[in-house]
């Protein structure tokens, strides 16, 4: 069984610049949640996909966007980067919402 | 609206003593709760999963409580080793697998 990759695993951009993440689910799983954690702080939850539709959102601006795909894998995509946007970045899946299973996470730099 | 509070922030025990980490919670209507484990830089493990129907789970040295209706929950760690210095984060799930986390607790184990 494999579990949550993300990728890459870590990135360095400039304010103003677009990023894609990418996160591969656990086998089995249909769903798939992004949350970012700033340094020193628990993760925020941005959103979620559940079967390919968006299925809830955290308090984020709508530059984050996020697409999943029919294999269930997902990406999260940040338009017009700030500086406040470094972070690390977490995706996690589950099975119809239920225990979520992380992954490595992506280390964001904006400069 | 859901806050989850983990206190101590940080903590520093010799190796061997037993300890407990404290997680609260505002609003006692969740579907489960999870305790997580974050080493420096890296993604969270799962540890325990409660469901709203459970009162304790355990898993080796790891026993986590949880009372609803005070909004509390607990993670006991028995005969603590240097390998258990990690960050401990207590999340609640209350809308369908969107997480709401702690800031956690920073644990430090000493030889």
């Amino acid at each position: 069984e494999t579990g949550v990759t993300q990728s890459p695993t870590h990135l360095i951009k400039t304010r103003g610049q677009q990023v894609t993440l990418r996160c591969s689910s656990q086998s089995g799983h249909n769903t798939v949640s992004w949350y970012q954690q700033a340094l020193g702080q628990g993760p925020q939850f941005i959103f979620q996909y559940y079967r390919e539709e968006e299925n809830g959102r955290g308090n984020f601006p709508p530059r984050f966007s996020g697409l999943q795909f029919p294999n269930y894998s997902s990406e999260l995509n940040v338009n017009a980067l700030e500086l406040d946007d470094s972070a690390l970045y977490l995706c996690a899946s589950s099975l119809d919402r239920l225990e979520q299973y992380f992954g490595p996470g992506t280390r964001l730099t904006v400069t | 609206k859901q806050e989850v509070t983990q206190i101590p922030a940080a903590l520093s025990v010799p190796e061997g003593e037993n300890l407990v980490l404290n997680c609260s919670f505002t609003d006692s209507a969740i579907y489960n709760l999870q305790w997580f484990r974050q080493d420096p830089g890296k993604g969270l493990t799962s540890l325990l999963l409660i469901q709203s129907s459970q009162r304790e789970q355990t898993s080796g040295r790891l026993n986590a409580s949880l009372d609803k209706s005070s909004g509390r929950s607990t993670l006991y760690i028995a005969a603590s080793q240097p390998g258990d210095s990690a960050t401990y984060l207590c999340a609640v799930d209350n809308q369908g697998g969107k997480l709401i986390f702690g800031q956690g607790t920073e644990l430090s184990v000493k030889p």
